[in-house]
């Protein structure tokens, strides 16, 4: 079975760009997750897409967004990127959402964004 | 406003002793907690969880310890070995609007001598 894929795996742009990260889940789930992992700091919560929806998001700026697509792939772009957008972008998917107790997340080998 | 905490950025253990790794956390809501491992270049891999209504889960060498009146929660690694060596994260789930939403600590990076 294919795990979490991302793309592409370094993306280096210039600020004030726009930048557009991709990810598939795993066949059969249907919510992805983002999180954005800077330099000594954990893991932040970014966005969370269900269903085609967004579901939650963490506290992050409106120019970070993103979609999920009808075969539940999703994109997250950021726009005016700042050089504190310098990050590992790690996406993960799961079968479930809710008031499933499992709420075991897979997760894809990241992005490494880096802003000039 | 950090609601799960991993206070020690890094542990060094030598092989075959104990790891024990810790997690606490603020929000009471809480009902759900796992620990993930994460090797470099890697995305975080899920490694065992713990209900809010157990105090211990064990899974071969790894041991989760929940201590809801403190709002504690720690993983142990028994024996250790070089292989554990990565970046632990804590993560605690609650609902939040109606959804399981998942908050992650900041990682304590295990270096296992050999």
């Amino acid at each position: 079975e294919a795990g979490v894929t991302q793309s592409p795996t370094h993306l280096i742009k210039t600020r004030g760009q726009q930048a557009t990260l991709r990810c598939s889940p795993i066949s059969g789930h249907t919510s992805v997750y983002w999180y954005q992992q800077a330099l000594g700091l954990g893991l932040q919560f970014l966005l969370w897409y269900d269903e085609g929806e967004e579901r939650n998001r963490g506290n992050f700026p409106p120019r970070f967004s993103g979609r999920q697509f009808p075969n539940y792939s999703s994109e997250l772009n950021v726009n005016a990127l700042e050089l504190e957008d310098s990050a590992l972008y790690l996406c993960a998917s799961s079968p479930y959402f809710g008031t499933s107790i499992y709420n075991e997340q897979f997760f894809g080998p990241g992005t490494r964004l880096t802003v000039l | 406003d950090q609601q799960v905490k991993q206070n020690s950025p890094s542990l060094s253990v030598q092989e075959g002793r104990i790891s024990i790794l810790n997690c606490d956390y603020t929000n009471s809501m809480f009902d759900y907690f796992l620990w993930y491992k994460k090797y470099p270049a890697e995305g975080p891999t899920f490694l065992i969880s713990i209900s809010s209504i157990k105090d211990k889960n064990e899974d071969g060498r790894f041991t989760v310890f929940l201590n809801k009146s403190a709002k504690h929660l720690s993983l142990h690694i028994v024996p250790s070995q070089p292989g554990d060596s990565a970046v632990y994260f804590c993560a605690a789930s609650s609902l939040s609007g109606g959804y399981q939403k998942v908050t992650f600590g900041t990682g304590t990076k295990l270096q296992v001598i050999p």
